[in-house]
């Protein structure tokens, strides 16, 4: 399977716990996105990286959220302190933006499901 | 601010109808219009998308028409198939920037 891989699909963890997930985009896409999406809506934007520049981050990512994407490869989403209103799914996308062009197509991995106890 | 707004919210069609589900933007800047559509426990997958110097984009069943001066964009399901039920949004970008995603449309088509 040559698509967008997050993990673990699901965590559970009791409220003031730091949790960490992974995504593995499509090999060649230069760009990173992740986004929170919770029951009724649709995905909010969090974050995004180009390589391994983090270019754009939401208001919604509070201090308590951090990203990265070391070599430009995977990347890391971490909660710190968990809160009960972290209770999402978090899902992770990734294009390919060529030089002097807009963005291409996003494709999403099948997410990570956040409960906080 | 919600700046794409989606309708309805659910939607109930026999196989063989054509759900039409609507969106409405007001950021004049956006200038590409995909929609997903997305099963329980998937990620979202894009079904077709519209850029705004063409009114209608046909790919297979799916239609998208695009009304510039209204703001408004909708999704057409032609002949539609229980298969199709899922959860349908509509979203919006601007140049090199994030996509804006609608509420989302959960779409039922009964056998």
């Amino acid at each position: 399977d040559t698509g967008v891989s997050q993990d673990p699909r699901h965590k559970i963890t009791k409220r003031g716990q730091n949790v960490t997930f992974r995504c593995d985009p499509i090999s060649e896409h230069n760009r990173l996105y992740w986004y929170r999406q919770t029951l009724g809506q649709g995905p909010e934007f969090l974050t995004y990286f180009q390589n391994e520049a983090q270019l754009e981050k939401s208001r919604l990512l509070s201090d308590r959220f951090s990203a990265e994407r070391p070599k430009g490869s995977f990347s890391t989403l971490e909660i710190q302190r968990t809160e009960q209103g972290d209770s999402a799914m978090y899902l992770c996308a990734s294009s390919l933006r060529l030089a002097g062009g807009p963005d291409n197509i996003q494709y999403f991995g099948a997410g990570t499901r956040l409960s906080v106890l | 601010q919600q700046q794409v707004k989606q309708s309805p919210q659910s939607l109930i069609v026999q196989k063989g109808g054509i759900p039409i589900i609507n969106c409405a933007y007001e950021n004049t800047a956006f200038d590409y219009f995909p929609w997903y559509q997305q099963f329980p426990g998937k990620g979202p997958a894009l079904l077709i998308a519209i850029r705004p110097d063409v009114s209608e984009k046909k790919e297979g069943r799916f239609t998208i028409s695009f009304n510039k001066s209204a703001k408004q964009f909708s999704l057409h399901i032609m002949d539609s198939q229980p298969g199709d039920s899922a959860t349908y949004f509509c979203a919006a970008r601007d140049g090199y920037s994030t996509l804006t995603f609608g509420k989302g449309t959960m779409l039922l088509v009964s056998p």
